[in-house]
């Protein structure tokens, strides 16, 4: 298993502004996920964070919009840009550990933009 | 979006009954697995099922697979009030991404007293 811990937990930002969000494991990791979850929606998954090289976007997300850092195998970034009220959501980190296919999911940044 | 659908959106049942929630996916799957989420908080691994296995149990939980249909199910026994959350199936495909899931569109549970 692994524990994983998210800052900040909340925030309400303005529109046009930036918020980075951390991801903090407790072990090393290979895989990283950011997800986003929208008021009322499921998860849609935005990019997988790769240690050491670009993270993997996928349809409908842009690095320009979402870039991440994923400096070692226990920290990743995720950086909403340019907000808009479009970006409110529930965005949440994910890893795999070794030798399986569960996910451990951070407890989720709940941001707000106006 | 390959989403899958999850039905019932909404279950309410009092506190010992049993609640069945159904799961439908649109592609191969090498397993397809079942989070629980309370609150808009992050989510718990609930039980995986490989693409091989047609039942799981796991204490309360028991779940499904037919590959045939594309569907699954999660049957939680006995509910209890901590029970209320959102569960979502999530399926990880046959081929290559094997660990980028695919999640449900969800349904909320509210197991009253």
């Amino acid at each position: 298993s692994a524990v994983i811990s998210q800052k900040p937990s909340r925030d309400i930002c303005q529109r046009g502004t930036s918020l980075t969000i951390q991801c903090q494991v407790d072990s090393q990791v290979t895989m990283m996920f950011w997800y986003r979850q929208q008021p009322g929606q499921s998860l849609t998954l935005i990019a997988t964070a790769n240690q050491g090289s670009e993270a993997t976007y996928e349809s409908g997300f842009v690095i320009d919009k979402f870039p991440i850092s994923r400096p070692n195998l226990t920290f990743s970034t995720l950086t909403v840009s340019n907000m808009s009220p479009e970006d409110s959501s529930i965005y949440l980190c994910s890893v795999v550990t070794e030798n399986s296919y569960e996910q451990y999911f951070g407890p989720g940044t709940r941001l707000t933009v106006t | 979006s390959q989403q899958g659908e999850e039905d019932p959106q909404a279950l309410s049942i009092q506190e010992g009954e049993n609640a069945t929630m159904n799961c439908s996916y649109k592609t191969s799957i090498n397993n397809l697995q079942w989070y629980r989420q309370n609150s808009g908080r992050g989510l718990v691994h609930l039980i995986l099922i490989r693409s091989n296995e047609r039942e799981k149990h796991s204490g309360r939980l028991r779940v499904t697979l037919d590959t045939s249909k594309k569907s699954s199910s999660l049957l939680i026994t006995a509910s209890r009030a901590a029970d209320t959350a959102s569960y979502f199936c999530a399926t990880a495909p046959f081929t290559g991404g094997g660990n980028k899931l695919t999640f449900g569109t969800g349904t909320q549970l509210k197991v009253e007293l």
